[in-house]
């Protein structure tokens, strides 16, 4: 495996379901980020992790609940979710997690549909 | 408050050369970035610009003006597999990337 891996692929679930998202990079990097990404909209930053430790919670809803086990996974704990919430969900990863320039490495993204 | 504007769609001509412009506003700026995300699959980076002028890296070049607050994606005999969406984002002051929400480029043979 190289790069950044993300599963499923695709999720649909109901509303009242509770489902996990998994990332894992294999580039070594301290930082790694969940993005939301809706058609015709800009990317959306979820949260930052460096170090095993979250640095940017961009006012996500509680119903999202990310964790960082260690410096190569990282998930997304979804629970109670709204149709509104269906997107792309991508993870990325860069070698540090802030305070200078970092290219992003991006994961295919997990297709999320809430019925 | 911050933002990045970039057009929604273009279409170009196998063969041809496409430009695709950004314009931002941020709250301070550390680099320019732009990537392509073909559709399904994730982005992937293109270029970064920090400092006003041309980068060029193959068929694809990238131009960065701080003072106007400009870049674009310079796109060069182009091939039906440049067909994708180029997202521009701008790096601010706290080092955090503004995206834009990227266009699409539909590439006619």
């Amino acid at each position: 495996e190289t790069g950044v891996t993300q599963t499923p692929r695709h999720l649909v679930m109901g509303m009242t379901n509770k489902k996990s998202l998994k990332c894992e990079q294999h580039l070594g990097h301290n930082a790694m980020y969940w993005y939301k990404q809706s058609a015709k909209k800009p990317l959306e930053l979820m949260f930052v992790y460096s170090l095993e430790e979250r640095v940017e919670n961009n006012s996500v809803p509680s119903r999202f609940s990310p964790e960082c086990p260690n410096s190569s996974h990282l998930f997304l704990h979804l629970h109670t979710l709204q149709p509104e919430d269906s997107a792309l969900y991508l993870c990325a990863s860069s070698q540090d997690g802030g305070g200078s320039y970092n290219e992003q490495f991006f994961g295919p993204g997990t297709r999320l549909t809430v019925l | 408050g911050q933002n990045i504007d970039q057009p929604t769609e273009m279409t170009a001509t196998e063969g041809a050369i496409v430009q695709i412009n950004c314009t931002y506003q941020t709250s301070g700026f550390n680099g320019l970035f732009w990537y392509q995300q073909h559709a399904g699959e994730a982005p992937t980076f293109l270029s970064y610009n920090v400092l006003d002028g041309l980068e060029e890296k193959g068929r694809f070049s990238s131009f960065l003006s701080r003072s106007k607050g400009y870049s674009y994606l310079l796109l060069k005999e182009l091939q039906m597999k440049d067909s994708a969406s180029y997202l521009c984002a701008a790096l601010d002051s706290n080092y955090q990337l503004i995206w834009g929400a990227g266009t699409k480029l539909i590439i006619k043979p």
